[in-house]
């Protein structure tokens, strides 16, 4: 999964309560993204970052936030989970922004709200 | 709302069949077409991709047909395995300074020996 990691793989959690979950590359890419995939919806990008502390929106990102520190670590909290965000979680890394440039994705963490 | 729509949602072919799966889009502003493969709990992984300026391209046994006057594409599988069983996305992208990618719905092809 060319040197991504994702932690944790599984996690259930209860409604309210907050989650973070955490991507780590070894590329030194300096793009990453969070997707969440959804039956019927394919993926859906929530947020991005292109450079350490520099984030933007992506299409589905309320009840989402991100935060990158470093290089290669990009943490997607859900500040009050609820039952929608029941999801899979991908991370996916490129080293340029430009159209073409291919995202390589990590091997995605499941999520339960219940 | 999707931006681009995908179709079959399922497809099952026996080995050595040509199974095609279907997209479209309506932004004109997209200008890179990716297909990724996805194996049961594996993230998604890039198979094969496409820019509107040329209307076929294959790599192996993959081939991806673009129309580009009728916003469609579709990827072919020639002599189709067992191996390639798996969930197919099509997806698009424009520049946006983040290579933003829209996804299609995904379609779970289950090739039959």
């Amino acid at each position: 999964d060319a040197g991504i990691t994702q932690s944790p793989r599984h996690k259930v959690t209860e409604t309210g309560t907050p989650v973070t979950l955490r991507c780590h590359q070894t590329e030194n890419h300096r793009y990453m993204y969070w997707y969440r995939q959804d039956p019927g919806h394919g993926l859906r990008l929530i947020h991005y970052s292109y450079g350490v502390k520099d984030t933007d929106k992506g299409e589905v990102s309320d009840g989402y936030s991100v935060s990158r520190s470093k290089t290669e670590d990009f943490l997607l909290t859900l500040e009050s989970a609820t039952s929608s965000q029941t999801s899979v979680y991908f991370c996916a890394i490129s080293d340029a922004g430009s159209t073409g440039d291919e995202q390589f994705f990590g091997p995605g963490t499941r999520l339960t709200v219940l | 709302q999707q931006q681009v729509k995908q179709s079959p949602q399922s497809l099952i072919v026996q080995k050595g069949g040509i199974p095609i799966i279907n997209c479209a889009y309506e932004n004109t502003a997209f200008d890179y077409f990716p297909w990724y493969q996805q194996f049961p709990g594996k993230g998604p992984a890039l198979l094969i991709a496409i820019r509107p300026d040329v209307s076929e391209k294959k790599e192996g046994r993959f081939t991806i047909s673009f129309n580009k006057s009728a916003k469609q594409f579709s990827l072919h599988i020639m002599d189709s395995q067992p191996g390639d069983s798996a969930t197919y996305f099509c997806a698009a992208s424009y520049q946006t300074g983040a290579n933003n990618l829209f996804f299609g719905t995904g379609t779970r092809l289950t090739v039959i020996p």
